[in-house]
This record gives structure tokens, C-alpha cells and sequence, in this order.
């Protein structure tokens, strides 16, 4: 069975940096891209950001409004998924979800998500 | 970056009604398209890729279609666990982005 397990969240002053993990299992890690979503409260998903597969490069993409302060990253050997937060914002507050791309080529949707995990900027 | 239009925002049906939520993109996205359901608290279900392509062991209730800007997600007859927030996500290329979502509630 496919799981992922997001872990990190928590309060954080503005300007302070966070690391969120996300821990696959059930699944050959490293043959999959891996995306982060996030959702403030109350409102809509918004795509943060993905990386894909060794194999196509483990190349990164962002959303402008995070790109520059959050790196993702991945650690095949252990299954992780890292989304490295800096320069937090207090806008950033929000559950965060990862995501596992359905396909090799990310282009069929998230089938397999986490549970999420809250992260709270504070002024 | 693509943007992606829902509409309805809220939308308010009974049990047993036919629902239609549309989603416009700002430029084509040929049939990269997904539709998500999600309940308060819970990650988003996804129900249907590739614009048209019901995910395995989703309800055929639900039905997808549309190609380059405009597609629509059709629920044939509402039912009680169908009440739910939808989103539409654009796979065509980066940033993938999301609609603003639709909330469909009980009337």
C-alpha cells in the first residue's frame, strides 16, 4: 500500500526558515516525481512545487510566489522528500501536502497524497 | 503561468441532481486536466485525468470532458457524499496550477 507521511510542520516566526519531510513507502521512491501542495485555511490548493525523478534529471520546478525561498529536494536512499522553507512569510501559513505524480511524467494527477501537515508563520 | 477559471464558486443542489462545474483555462492545455474532490480536513480525491479518464475505483457518476480551454465536470445525480469542495489542476506545464475551486453545497 502507498503512503506518504509529511512531518515538520509547526509555529515559526516570520523570517525563520522550516523543513518539512515527506516519507514514501509501499512504492519504488526514486521512480517517481514528487510534489508539494499546500492550502491555507480556508481557501483553495495552491501548487508549491515539484522534483522529479533522478532519472529525468531530479530537476525542480516552483510556484513565483515561492520560488527563491523554498528548495525541494529528495533523499532516495531513505524514501524522503524535503521542502526546505526560508524567509517564511507569514502568508505561507497553510497545511502542506505531498503528493506522488501518478505517472512518470507528472501529467496524470495525484492519486497518492499525505495526510498534510500545518505550518504557522507568526509576525 | 496558466490560470485556471471555475465556475460556478458555490453552488447549491439537491440529491439527485445533475451538477455541471466548468473550468477555463487562460491558454490550452490540450487534455491535461484533473478534477479533485475534497472534504473538510481531509487531501483532495482525485476523480478523473487526462480531461475525460475516470481514476480507478471513482463512481461513474462523475464524468469529465473538454480539450484545449474549456472542460466541464458532470455529476449525473447527486448524491449525500457528493457534497464537497471540487478543483480543477492543469498538468500542461509549470507551475501546474489549480482553479479556485467549487463548493457544492446541500440545498
Amino acid at each position: 500500500e502507498v503512503q506518504l507521511v509529511e512531518s515538520g510542520g509547526g509555529l515559526v516566526q516570520s523570517g525563520r526558515s522550516l523543513r518539512l519531510s515527506c516519507t514514501g513507502s509501499g512504492f519504488t521512491f526514486g521512480d517517481y516525481g514528487m510534489s508539494w501542495v499546500r492550502q491555507a485555511p480556508g481557501k483553495g490548493l495552491e501548487w508549491v512545487g515539484f522534483i522529479r525523478r533522478k532519472g529525468f534529471g531530479g530537476t525542480t520546478e516552483y510556484a513565483a510566489s515561492v520560488k527563491g525561498r523554498f528548495i525541494i529536494s529528495r533523499d532516495d536512499s531513505k524514501s524522503i522528500a524535503y521542502l526546505q522553507m526560508d524567509s517564511l512569510k507569514t502568508e505561507d501559513t497553510a497545511v502542506y501536502y505531498c503528493s506522488r505524480a501518478t505517472n512518470f511524467y507528472d501529467t496524470s494527477g495525484y492519486y497518492y497524497w499525505g495526510q498534510g501537515t500545518l505550518v504557522t508563520v507568526s509576525s | 503561468d496558466i490560470q485556471l477559471t471555475q465556475s460556478p464558486s458555490f453552488l447549491s443542489a439537491s440529491v439527485g441532481d445533475r451538477v455541471t462545474i466548468t473550468c477555463r483555462a487562460s491558454q490550452g492545455i490540450s487534455s491535461y486536466l484533473a478534477w479533485y474532490q475534497q472534504k473538510p480536513g481531509k487531501a483532495p480525491k482525485l476523480l478523473i485525468y487526462a480531461a475525460s479518464t475516470l481514476q480507478s475505483g471513482v463512481t461513474s457518476r462523475f464524468s469529465g470532458s473538454g480539450s484545449g480551454t474549456e472542460f466541464t465536470l458532470t455529476i449525473s445525480s447527486l448524491q449525500p457524499e457528493d457534497f464537497a469542495t471540487y478543483y480543477c489542476q492543469q498538468l500542461n506545464s509549470y507551475p501546474r496550477t489549480f482553479g479556485q475551486g467549487t463548493k457544492v453545497e446541500i440545498k
